[in-house]
Formats: structure tokens, sequence, C-alpha cells
């Protein structure tokens, strides 16, 4: 079956700092990555995606590609933020609109000023 | 992308009783799925409900505990029957228009039994 497998936690980074967190997966097919935030207290919200190799998704500064040769979707952030404190969770979708959603273990993210 | 309503927001509740959770969606959706969230922890997949049929359930979970709805194709309810404290979670709903929108979910329903 399809597994994600995401960089254990937590991570805690001074404000400025550059931000990774691994993430690698199995799956039987060509399956769509993402990753999620959840902010504390709140529900999850789609920080980026990639549905194809060598994709690369991106948004508010945060950016993943898609390697399939490594099965691999790691996050990076050049200069993180107080405000990206979060939990990132890494997840797979077989693909089209009718299939769930695998998720990684996520990986709770501090930042101080 | 698709706009979730949940609701309830947060519950407190009594052993032994029930909770139904609601979700509508703006547009309509061939699947909506239920995941649940326990304290710490990743997401879980409870079900996915499909309209007109019976909701498909991932292993661990019975149609006992968490029987679903699915009266049309813009709304779901779940809800979890005869609560215990193991049941304290935050349950969510989603759903997807597609791969190039990814999934959409719902605020969330942070459940709490004493």
């Amino acid at each position: 079956g399809n597994s994600v497998t995401q960089m254990e936690g937590p991570v805690t980074l001074s404000e400025e700092a550059f931000l990774t967190i691994n993430c690698t997966y199995t799956a039987t097919g060509y399956p769509s990555l993402f990753w999620y935030v959840q902010y504390p207290g709140e529900g999850l919200q789609l920080l980026l995606k990639a549905t194809k190799a060598d994709d690369k998704g991106s948004n508010k500064g945060f950016e993943a590609t898609y390697r399939k040769e490594t099965t691999s979707f790691h996050l990076e952030k050049g200069s993180v933020q107080v405000s990206d404190s979060a939990v990132y969770f890494c997840a797979l979708s077989e693909g089209g609109s009718n299939y769930k959603l695998t998720f990684g273990k996520g990986t709770l993210l501090t930042v101080n000023p | 992308s698709a706009v979730i309503s949940q609701k309830p927001s947060r519950d407190i509740c009594q052993r032994g009783t029930s909770l139904t959770i609601q979700c509508q969606v703006d547009s309509q959706v061939t699947m909506m799925f239920w995941y649940r969230q326990q304290p710490g922890q990743s997401l879980t997949l409870i079900a996915t409900a499909n309209q007109g049929s019976e909701a498909t359930y991932e292993s661990g979970f019975v149609i006992d505990k968490f029987p679903i709805s699915r009266p049309n194709l813009t709304f779901s309810t779940l809800t979890v029957s005869n609560m215990s404290p193991e049941d304290s979670s935050i349950y969510l709903c989603s759903v997807s228009l597609g791969s190039i929108y990814g999934y959409t979910f719902g605020s969330g329903t942070r459940l709490t039994v004493v």
C-alpha cells in the first residue's frame, strides 16, 4: 500500500533560518504529492502540490520538487518567519478526484524571533 | 477550490452519547472523505462517502460506530456513536474537485468526550 514518511519533529529554528522538512513516499503508481499546513487550533490548508515528476510546487516562499528517482518531496523555505510556526504534513494521492489522501505523521515547526 | 462549512466546530460530550457532524460544500462533489486526527497525531481516513450508496470504511472503522449519510452531492454527516474518551479527536471532512486543485478540508470538529 501507499505510505509517506516524513522527518520527525519537532523542528525549532530562529527567524530567517533555512528550513528543510524531508518527505519520502511509497506508491504503486504515479501519485500526486502535497504539503499541508495546520496552524495552531485550525484546520488543514493546502500549502503546495505537484502532480508529476520534476514538477515544483511553490507558495508563500515554500518550495518542493517531485523527485521520482528518489521518491521524495522535501519542503524548503529560504528564510522562515515566526508566523510559519505550524505542523506540516506531507501527503500523497494516487490521482483523480476520487482517491483518498495518505498522510505522513506531521512535523511541528517552531520559529523563534 | 471548494469551500466547506463544517459544524459544530467543537463540542464536549458525555460518554455513551452520540454526536453528528455536518459538512456542507459549495460545489457538487462525487465523494467526500471523513478523517480523524487524534491528539498530536496525523490524519487517518475513516471512510469515503458516496452519494446514493453505502460509505466505504477503512480498516478499523465500522458503520455501527461511525454511521455516515450522504443525501446529496453537497452534504454529508458523520455520527460518532456511543462515545468514549478514546473518541476525543478532531474530525475533518474533505473533498476534491480534481487533482489540479488538491483536496480541501473543513475547519474540523474538536470533540472532547468526558
